[in-house]
């Protein structure tokens, strides 16, 4: 089981907002300030979209946004496309694992 | 252009070893880490490790230890990573990826395309 919970899929229709949850469910998360997002898309290496709970690197449309309240962060895609189709993984630092990764999130624009 | 290439596909018998390379350019290697996830197939990122190339000096997860070396090449800009013992349950596309900053292990900004390592009988 990862320390990290996600949805397993989410839909929402084209110029929705939809929003992608990761729980901590362990500890060794701390303070969970350093969770960053990717988007996966099957058979290409992940993107980054999101570090730190809320940075966004150099590149990736504002229309992704990320926030943390409590031990759950949050990504938000605003004005869904039908190109964010993708699975999205949270990732934490762990004080025992360095890095853990949640399940994924399937994503899928109606 | 910054970018990690890695090698291509590999299938191995259980038991076997299997050494992934990934080829880093358009960057200065030494001044950012390198780590390893891999993907099985229907499961999430799993953490594999990390090394400092400016140091060799390399972090594994727990369950790796022992079957797992991660090194690099600083007169090539290559890493590597050896995984040894296979079993099935390594069958699974392995990634690299560049830390965001030169301390950071926990974000990257560049990934490899994946390499897809088959274990079969």
């Amino acid at each position: 089981q990862s320390a990290l919970t996600q949805p397993a899929s989410l839909s929402e229709s084209p110029g929705q907002s939809i929003t992608i949850s990761c729980t901590a469910t362990s500890s060794d998360v701390g303070s969970f300030d350093f969770v960053s997002w990717y988007k996966h898309l099957p058979g290409r290496d992940p993107k980054l979209v999101i570090f730190d709970v809320f940075s966004r690197p150099s590149g990736v449309s504002p229309r992704f946004s990320g926030s943390k309240s409590g031990n759950t962060a949050s990504l938000t895609i605003s004005g869904l496309q039908a190109d964010d189709e993708a699975d999205y993984y949270c990732s934490s630092y762990s004080a025992t694992s360095i890095l853990v990764f949640g399940g994924g999130t399937k994503v899928t624009v109606l | 252009q910054v970018q990690l290439v890695q090698s291509g596909t590999d299938v191995k018998r259980p038991g076997a070893s299997v050494k992934v390379s990934c080829k880093a350019s358009g960057y200065v290697f030494i001044d950012y880490c390198i780590c390893w996830m891999r993907q099985a197939r229907g499961q999430g990122l799993e953490w594999m490790g990390c090394i400092g190339p400016n140091n060799g000096i390399t972090d594994y997860a727990q369950n790796l230890r022992g079957r797992v070396t991660m090194t690099a090449d600083t007169s090539t800009t290559t890493a590597y990573m050896e995984l040894r013992s296979l079993t099935f349950d390594d069958t699974a596309i392995y990634y690299c990826a560049k830390g965001l900053d030169s301390d950071r292990l926990d974000v990257f900004d560049i990934w490899g395309q994946g390499t897809r390592v088959t274990v079969s009988s």
